[in-house]
């Protein structure tokens, strides 16, 4: 993706519950992927989940799916069941054939009990 | 999926002078990538590493402030040169893994640099 889009700086959720991130997008490019990474304080960057644009099934993993919406070129993460560990910053992201990762700015996750 | 080893995991440095960052893959890749990721802020891409060519730095990136070496297929360095205060950042490579349940992009731990 060219440019990718976060307008939630910090989002706040209590544990067991749900939250969705928001993340939009902007590509010429008609094959690419979209990422959304988590990376906690210790810096580390996290892969959570992928999706491929020419895939129409929302992408899933345990706990984290997607709302992938490619007309509307949105890219959606919604977390099920909070857990404390969930707590980061969480970037999304995107590529296409220049193999080049753009990234958003970036959600705060809070979790609180 | 690929392991990165990434060097040093933190410095302080003296302003004017120069840091060498390291990473190491346990496989061979085609592109190394590092980023930058300021105090608070998102990653920037400085420059797409290829074994055997010259780095492709983005725009506002030089060769003269961020000299890369790419020696083989699983080694690259990022030197920062001439350090001043507004270079303290993280510092992280990066490759595409396709071996990352298919596909995506494994980092380092990062090198987290504070100039002084």
């Amino acid at each position: 993706a060219q440019t990718v889009t976060q307008s939630q700086p910090e989002m706040s959720v209590q544990e067991a519950e749900t939250v969705t991130l928001s993340c939009t997008y902007d590509t010429s490019e008609s094959d690419y992927y979209l990422f959304w990474y988590k990376q906690p304080p210790s810096r580390q960057m996290i892969l959570v989940i992928r999706q491929e644009a020419y895939k129409q099934q929302n992408a899933t993993e345990n706990r984290f799916s997607v709302n992938f919406q490619k007309a509307a070129k949105s890219f959606s993460l919604k977390i099920s069941d909070s857990q404390l560990g969930d707590a980061a910053m969480y970037f999304c992201a995107g590529t296409g054939t220049a193999s080049k990762l753009t990234f958003g700015t970036g959600t705060r996750l809070q979790v609180t009990l | 999926s690929a392991v990165i080893s990434q060097k040093p995991s933190r410095d302080i440095c003296q302003r004017g002078t120069s840091l060498t960052i390291q990473c190491q893959v346990d496989s061979q890749v085609t592109m190394m990538f590092w980023y930058r990721q300021q105090p608070g802020q998102s990653l920037t891409l400085i420059a797409t590493a290829n074994q055997g060519s010259e780095a492709t730095y983005e725009s506002g990136f030089v060769i003269d402030k961020f000299p890369i070496s790419r020696p083989n297929l699983t080694f690259s360095t990022l030197t920062v040169s001439n350090m001043s205060p507004e270079d303290s950042s993280i510092y992280l490579c990066s490759v595409e893994d396709r071996g990352l349940a298919n596909y995506g992009y494994t980092f380092g731990s990062g090198t987290r640099l504070t100039v002084v």
